[in-house]
């Protein structure tokens, strides 16, 4: 089975900090998301990556970065963390298609708390 | 108009019964529709695709999709208090084969 790790499942950190949350996938796949999930508003993509060292932004990048690497890795950087990106952060990866996209694989999520 | 939207719910159905979820998406051009399930605290878990008009059965669950109406839904026959979960639809952005929109999810509540 495809396995996504996300390095911590709950996180506090103070307003301001630069916060940093690590994915890891096994399966050697090309695609790799960072998502949010919010109450009401579902799930929301802030950034994604097709290769090493490609990124994309999604939806709601603003006040995120990424990084990748190496193709198995790909992090969050929040720069200045607020109390507004208090939220659940998922990582996802997926197989590369051309059509008929292949689904997602989600890590088991960060739950981060800026206080 | 948000991409895809669902009934948030919550949807009651009795153990046995068949729970009928449904979805519908704004962009014509989308071509890969997935369901998914998400227990309470935990991340979601993909359960079925579906590309091509008509219907996919896989065991218990069966995905419909009607492109002409823009409309996908999933069947959960017999349906079990370990279906409870929310019901998330995704479906994928029409210029980028692998970037996906996400319903908010229906909550689905199966009582024994």
């Amino acid at each position: 089975d495809v396995k996504v790790t996300q390095s911590s499942r709950y996180l506090v950190k103070r307003t301001g900090e630069k916060v940093f949350l690590e994915c890891v996938q096994d399966m050697d796949h090309e695609n790799m998301f960072w998502y949010r999930q919010d109450p009401g508003l579902g799930l929301r993509l802030i950034y994604f990556s097709y290769d090493v060292k490609m990124k994309e932004k999604g939806d709601i990048p603003e006040g995120y970065s990424v990084s990748r690497e190496k193709k198995e890795r790909f992090s969050l950087i929040l720069e200045s963390a607020s109390t507004n990106q208090t939220s659940m952060y998922l990582c996802a990866s997926s197989q590369l298609r051309g059509q008929g996209a292949y689904g997602y694989t989600f890590g088991s999520g960060t739950r981060l708390t800026v206080v | 108009q948000k991409e895809v939207e669902q009934n948030s719910g919550p949807l009651s159905v009795p153990e046995g019964a068949i729970a009928s979820l449904n979805c519908t998406y704004s962009d014509r051009g989308s071509q890969s529709f997935f369901w998914y399930r998400q227990y309470s605290g935990k991340s979601p878990e993909l359960i079925m695709s579906i590309y091509s008009n008509g219907d996919k059965e896989d065991g218990r669950f069966t995905a419909q999709l009607n492109k002409a109406s823009q409309y996908v839904s999933l069947l959960i026959r017999d349906s079990q208090p370990s279906d409870s979960a929310t019901y998330l639809c995704a479906v994928n952005a029409p210029n980028n084969f692998n970037k996906f929109y996400f319903g908010s999810g229906t909550k689905l509540n199966v009582k024994p």
